[in-house]
């Protein structure tokens, strides 16, 4: 049992590259979520979704987007990097909306 | 809005000593309430929650307390080790969504 685990541990992109970050869980929850993490700013919601097929914007989603395809998967995609969206991005899942969020180990990314 | 507020770190301690992080929340409702620990390099771990009020979580000898009155869920320990060394973060779940607070430094040294 795995947990929530996520691709690649770190990245540097050029601005105006594209990338795809994966998370995966093997707990089955239905609800799977992107954070990002940036200095004095605690972790900010990006994207979320309540179930496969599924996806909603949570309070920063400019300049991303997300796929879940499966259940187990939560995808999310950069089209067109830019500095800004150089920090740690950290997934999390859980079984319903109103339970505990399990998280993954995170992804820093660094846009140049 | 929906809000969390945490005291600004670092904290520093010695091995030992007492600990204290305020954590006081805005939110409509009833909110569940979270600490959650992160150690360098890694991912969040839950340390505890509190469903409902004058709830106590507890965990690893860390300790808070849903007060409703004063809309607080202050974390303590009463004797920090070297490995405590981390940062805390308190948060609420209002409907669906987690809401972190910016986090809290916490350093022991021996």
């Amino acid at each position: 049992n795995a947990g929530v685990t996520q691709t690649p541990k770190f990245r540097v992109l050029k601005t105006g590259q594209s990338m795809t970050l994966l998370c995966a869980q093997d707990m089955n929850h239905e609800y799977m979520y992107w954070y990002r993490q940036d200095p004095g700013m605690g972790l900010r919601l990006i994207h979320y979704s309540v179930g496969e097929g599924t996806t909603a914007k949570g309070e920063v989603p400019d300049g991303y987007n997300v796929s879940r395809l499966k259940k187990q998967n939560f995808l999310l995609g950069l089209e067109s990097a830019a500095p800004s969206q150089t920090s740690v991005y950290f997934c999390a899942s859980s079984y319903k909306g109103e339970d505990t969020q399990y998280f993954g180990p995170g992804t820093r990314l660094t846009v140049l | 809005g929906n809000s969390v507020t945490q005291m600004e770190g670092p904290v520093t301690l010695s091995e030992e000593a007492f600990l204290t992080i305020n954590c006081t929340y805005t939110a409509t409702g009833y909110p569940s309430l979270f600490w959650y620990v992160q150690y360098p390099g890694e991912g969040l771990q839950l340390l505890l929650k509190a469903t409902k009020a004058d709830d106590k979580g507890s965990n690893k000898g860390f300790e808070a307390t849903y007060r409703k009155e004063t809309t607080s869920f202050h974390l303590e320990k009463g004797s920090v080790q070297v490995s405590d060394s981390a940062v805390y973060f308190c948060a609420l779940l209002t409907g669906d969504k987690l809401i972190f607070g910016t986090g809290t430094r916490l350093q022991v040294f021996p």
